[in-house]
């Protein structure tokens, strides 16, 4: 268990649709990142946020947001969902903002699109 | 933007020594190389990470060559646990800077 919890485990979605996952990082964790996950892709770094602030920013669609509130959870929300973005979402959580640093990532958030 | 490749699969035995290399050519300045290892439905689980030259840690080795356009992950002494998929992750975050996974590399350790 790397205390990096995610909500829900699995989402069954229409096209179309808004969905958002949760992701709470490990205690005392700043940073989080937002990670997919597919067949055709790959693993694919989404965006990073530290202490609330968007800090990096990597192949996310326009249709993707996602913040950290203060709390230091995150959440992702994904919009007008389409089959291609059935994955597998991965949130991860470190404590300093580098991430050459070791991230913990949580279970995951399998999503189905159909 | 690092692009980063890695062989798709590696089979090896139980007590084995195993080099998984990744390939990025266009690694920046500021990139780290990290490696992590993945089981099915599971989020990957951080191995090892370095810059430059050899690091070595309890369970792994990583080299690193002068021109940093490569990296290899090395396992000494693997078991059927260490069956799993690896990927080596390149980046750096701040300043526009992105992180880039590898393609992974399936290991399948037999008896």
């Amino acid at each position: 268990d790397s205390g990096v919890t995610q909500t829900p485990k699995h989402l069954i979605t229409a096209t179309g649709q808004r969905v958002t996952l949760r992701c709470s990082p490990r205690s005392g964790d700043l940073s989080v990142y937002w990670y997919q996950q597919s067949l055709d892709q790959g693993l694919q770094f989404l965006i990073q946020y530290y202490n609330g602030e968007e800090r990096a920013k990597g192949n996310i669609l326009e249709r993707f947001s996602a913040q950290q509130f203060p709390d230091l959870h995150s959440e992702l929300n994904l919009s007008s969902l389409e089959l291609g973005d059935s994955a597998l979402y991965f949130c991860a959580s470190s404590v300093v903002p580098e991430p050459y640093n070791e991230q913990f990532f949580g279970p995951g958030t399998r999503l189905t699109v159909l | 933007l690092a692009k980063t490749t890695q062989p798709i699969s590696m089979d090896s035995y139980e007590g084995q020594e195993v080099n998984i290399t990744c390939s990025h050519n266009n690694i920046a300045t500021n990139d780290y190389i990290t490696w992590y290892q993945q089981f099915p439905s599971q989020g990957p689980r951080f191995i090892i990470q370095g810059y430059k030259t050899k690091v070595t840690n309890e369970v792994a080795s990583l080299f690193i060559p002068a021109d940093r356009k490569s990296s290899t992950l090395s396992l000494p002494r693997v078991s059927l646990s260490d069956t799993a998929v690896y990927y080596c992750l390149v980046g750096f975050t701040g300043g526009g800077n992105k992180l880039t996974f590898g393609t992974g590399t399936q290991l399948k350790v037999e008896l």
